[in-house]
């Protein structure tokens, strides 16, 4: 059974491009995460999604973030007009229905230049 | 509302040495508590998971317990190798979810 899987794992993007993280949730699990850690920073929380449905995103900024974990596939998060103050690790973590671990996967390196 | 704080912020130690990493929480109503490594530019490697209802666990030279009253944990590494150096962070969902609260982290490291 893999791990929680990040890709790209690094990602160069202009300022005014978009980005698109994508986290495949190991198999089974039905929960996933996403969380951004900005330099010399803690991880901090976004967004938690189940499948097809935004359970709480309290954490994403108000514009220019978005999520999604649809039936198929797996969960994007997508990040429109980037800025330089993006520039961060971000990271998926899933946990299956009435699990009690969440699994992280290792991250995507996002650099806004 | 949950919060993380870890102390030290940065630990420097000779090879060798035993060391104690501190973790406190405010919310002692937790499902677990999670202490990661971190290393630099990577991702996060699980240490070792309590869950609630635990108050130790130990894997090789590690040991975390978890003190729900006093809102603590810590983390015990025992005989510190050069290898040992990164960030632990320990992390705690807040009730109900595993939506993770991190601490800041300490940076450690062991010097040969």
């Amino acid at each position: 059974n893999a791990g929680v899987m990040q890709n790209p794992r690094h990602l160069v993007r202009r300022r005014g491009q978009e980005a698109r993280l994508r986290c495949s949730p190991m198999k089974g699990h039905s929960h996933v995460y996403w969380y951004r850690q900005l330099p010399e920073e803690g991880l901090k929380f976004m967004v938690y999604l189940q499948k097809e449905n935004i359970i709480d995103e309290s954490g994403m900024p108000k514009e220019r973030f978005s999520a999604e974990f649809p039936k198929e596939g797996p969960s994007i998060l997508r990040i429109q007009q980037v800025v330089r103050g993006d520039s961060a690790a971000y990271f998926c973590a899933s946990s299956p229905e009435g699990g009690t671990e969440a699994f992280f996967g290792q991250g995507t390196r996002l650099t806004v230049v | 509302k949950q919060e993380v704080t870890q102390i030290p912020a940065a630990l420097s130690v000779p090879e060798g040495e035993n060391l104690v990493l501190n973790c406190s929480f405010t919310d002692s109503a937790i499902y677990n508590l999670q202490w990661f490594r971190q290393d630099p530019g990577k991702g996060l490697t699980s240490l070792l998971l309590i869950q609630s209802s635990q108050r130790e666990q130990t894997s090789g030279r590690l040991n975390a317990s978890l003190d729900k009253s006093s809102g603590r944990s810590t983390l015990y590494i025992a005989a510190s190798q050069p290898g040992d150096s990164a960030t632990y962070l320990c992390a705690s969902p807040t009730s109900g979810t595993y939506k993770y609260i991190f601490g800041t982290g300490t940076r450690l490291k062991v010097l040969a």
